[in-house]
């Protein structure tokens, strides 16, 4: 029963190539989050939707794109995927309230490797 | 820039002592704190969230929040090697969440 689930686990590309990643949650929350975790470990926010409007965008490279159809899904399209680009993407979802950040669920990872 | 600071690690306990972990942070008017529990190849796990200055536990864990001194912590009590993690500090800014680096916490038996 995952609450926030990621597709593929695992990607291996060559540069110039454009790759997406799929994100779902059904925990009923209204917010999605794509995080890079880099080869440091260091965890950036990239982007936020809630209800399907875009909230955050981090200083991302515009080849990078995230489209949600509904609030349940949350997906990431690359373009012209570059050898930096080597990560690991997470998802994350939390319930939207009023007055602040909440609790904030990871999705298992996608490892993006560009060759 | 807001920052989220802690020590790298690692920070090796022995099995059944408290392990300590202290973040610190530059935003004076950050009011939600988490500590999430992260594997090595797995996603990050929540562990604990805290809003108010003072204490709060959930079994073995307790958070500590000093707003005063823009610092909060973690103890874990009775440490076991299945807690040896990267642990990682993460304090809300407006509509998003900060996070530190991560301290490394090893357990040995």
């Amino acid at each position: 029963d995952t609450a926030v689930s990621q597709t593929p686990k695992y990607l291996v590309t060559q540069m110039g190539n454009d790759k997406s990643i799929k994100c779902e949650q059904n925990l009923g929350h209204d917010t999605m989050y794509w995080y890079k975790q880099d080869s440091k470990k260091f965890l950036k926010i990239m982007f936020s939707y809630n209800n399907k409007e875009l909230i955050i965008n981090e200083t991302v490279p515009n080849r990078f794109s995230p489209k949600s159809p509904d609030k349940a899904h949350l997906n990431l399209h690359i373009n012209s995927l570059e050898l930096g680009d080597s990560a690991v993407y997470f998802c994350a979802s939390s319930q939207d309230e009023t007055g602040g950040i909440y609790e904030q669920y990871f999705g298992p990872g996608t490892r993006l490797t560009v060759t | 820039q807001k920052e989220v600071e802690q020590n790298s690690g690692p920070l090796s306990v022995p099995e059944g002592a408290i392990a300590s972990l202290n973040c610190t942070y530059s935003d004076r008017v950050s009011q939600s704190f988490f500590w999430y529990r992260q594997y090595s190849g797995k996603s990050p796990e929540l562990i604990m969230s805290i809003y108010s200055n003072g204490d709060k536990e959930d079994g073995r864990f307790t958070a500590q929040l000093n707003k005063a001194s823009q610092y909060v912590s973690l103890l874990i009590r009775d440490s076991q090697p299945s807690d040896s993690a990267t642990y990682l500090c993460a304090v809300a800014d407006t509509d998003k969440l900060i996070f530190g680096t991560g301290t490394r916490l090893q357990v040995f038996p």
